[in-house]
């Protein structure tokens, strides 16, 4: 099984601070990798496929790169209603989350 | 309107069962394959069953095999997970969620609509 692995497990910042999450997978997984965003008591929207396309209707200040173990979501401004958990999700084989990262305002 | 509404939750001792049914609406749902995937209070998210639009291929992860079976009417747009031998572990919030097939994709596991959940209580 492949697993997944989000660091840090939360991180606290400003409005307009530049935030970055990683997501390293057990094995590679080439570019089979999407980030998800979920609020208190919502379900989970997806953010980024394939490692870095965006998904219609998400902000332009999210971004994702990487390939291979090693992956990387980008806020690029960090916004009030950016506050949330989000998950890094394989999908080289079946699917498999990260633990998730929990994203704070300070 | 695209939307999936999961229900069929509720408590059950452990040992019994429960069968989960998710009606699709919005979206041709034959077209799509679907997936179970669940969430314990306060924890992460955990991929549980896949099947594909025709139903005919279908995937459980290794905790719920020979336990849990998925399937699917598509006459009535609706996705079920039938649940037996539950254990406190299987406590958790269950979600319905949408396969994302996109141009030029040769890989449909990534999730792009997800229901509101339904709850499952496993507890004496």
């Amino acid at each position: 099984d492949i697993q997944m692995t989000q660091s840090p497990s939360s991180v606290s910042a400003s409005v307009g601070d530049r935030v970055t999450i990683t997501c390293r997978a057990s094995q590679g997984i080439f570019s089979w990798l999407a980030w998800y965003q979920q609020k208190p008591g919502k379900a989970p929207k997806l953010l980024i496929y394939a490692a870095s396309s965006l998904q219609s209707g998400v902000p332009s200040r999210f971004s994702g790169s990487g390939s291979g173990t090693d992956f990387t979501l980008t806020i690029s401004s960090l916004q009030p209603e950016d506050a949330a958990t989000y998950y890094c999700q394989q999908a080289n084989s079946l699917a498999t989350f990260g633990q998730g990262t929990k994203v704070e305002i300070k | 309107e695209l939307q999936l509404l999961g229900s069929g939750g509720g408590l059950v001792q452990p040992g019994g069962s429960l069968r989960l049914s998710c009606a699709a609406s919005g979206f041709t749902f034959s077209s799509y394959a679907m997936s179970w995937v669940r969430q314990a209070p306060g924890k992460g998210l955990e991929w549980v069953s896949v099947i594909s639009g025709s139903g005919a291929n279908i995937h459980h992860t290794d905790s719920v095999k020979g336990r849990f079976t998925i399937s699917r009417d598509n006459s009535k747009n609706t996705l079920y997970l039938q649940m037996n031998s539950l254990r406190a572990e299987d406590t958790a919030l269950y979600y319905c969620v949408k396969h994302y097939y996109y141009d030029g994709s040769t890989n449909y596991w990534y999730f792009d609509l997800w229901g509101r959940g339904t709850l499952v209580a496993v507890s004496s």
